[in-house]
């Protein structure tokens, strides 16, 4: 089983400032099922980034993914009030046997 | 892109089992890959399991004992059966496409989510 650990599972900043999430893999994972969600209290998910970088329809280009291999990283170039929330990432294992994994989250708070 | 809506019993026994359902609207349950996730309070996310689009499902392993994911074409519905439930399974479920583009696969359509306690 491929665990995604996520860091820090708080991060403090300010508004105007940078985020920078990461997300690393207990084992080499395929970039291209590699992908990053928004969640503020009381909705659903929503999906920010596929497949490690490719941004979702909607999302603005202030949020920006790298990575590959074990290691993976979220940026949030000048953070805005809505941005405020818990991110996941999260691994699709295409080989049997097939599973869904999730990071345990990066709460990003205001400072 | 269509919308999803999760319905199913706010409260359920332990050791009876749980039936939720998805409904699927402007657009088809054909041809996609469905997913259920849950979250118990405060808590991460959790993967349930996934149906693809030839019917062969896939479950996490701590819970494929117990979960059941099935798709009725006729009503445009996904559903999770979870059976021997017990207070731990308390949290918010949640239903989602499995989408895949070229060869990337990520869930970009999300049900609102139904709370479920598990509780006598």
């Amino acid at each position: 089983e491929n665990a995604l650990t996520q860091s820090p599972g708080i991060l403090s900043l300010s508004p105007g400032e940078r985020a920078t999430l990461s997300c690393r893999a207990s084992h080499s994972v395929s970039s291209d099922y590699l992908a990053w969600y928004q969640q503020k209290p009381g909705q659903a998910p929503r999906l920010l980034i596929s497949g490690a970088s490719n941004r979702a329809t909607g999302i603005p280009d202030r949020f920006s993914a790298s990575g590959s291999g074990t290691d993976f990283t979220l940026t949030i170039s000048r953070l805005e009030a809505e941005d405020f929330a818990v991110y996941y990432c999260q691994h699709y294992t295409s080989s049997a046997p097939r599973t869904i994994t999730f990071g345990q989250g990066t709460r990003l708070e205001i400072k | 892109q269509g919308q999803l809506q999760e319905s199913g019993p706010g409260l359920v026994k332990p050791s009876e089992t749980l039936f939720l359902t998805c409904t699927v609207s402007g657009g088809s349950v054909r041809g996609h890959y469905w997913t259920w996730i849950r979250q118990p309070p405060g808590q991460g996310l959790e993967w349930i399991g996934f149906i693809n689009d030839s019917g062969g499902t896939h479950y996490n392993p701590s819970l494929q004992s117990r979960a059941l994911i099935s798709v009725d074409k006729s009503k445009n519905q996904f559903s999770l059966r979870l059976s021997s439930v017990v207070t731990a399974d308390t949290g918010r479920y949640y239903c989602a496409r499995l989408n895949y583009y070229g060869p990337l696969y990520y869930m970009d359509v999300w049900g609102k989510g139904t709370t479920v306690t598990v509780s006598s």
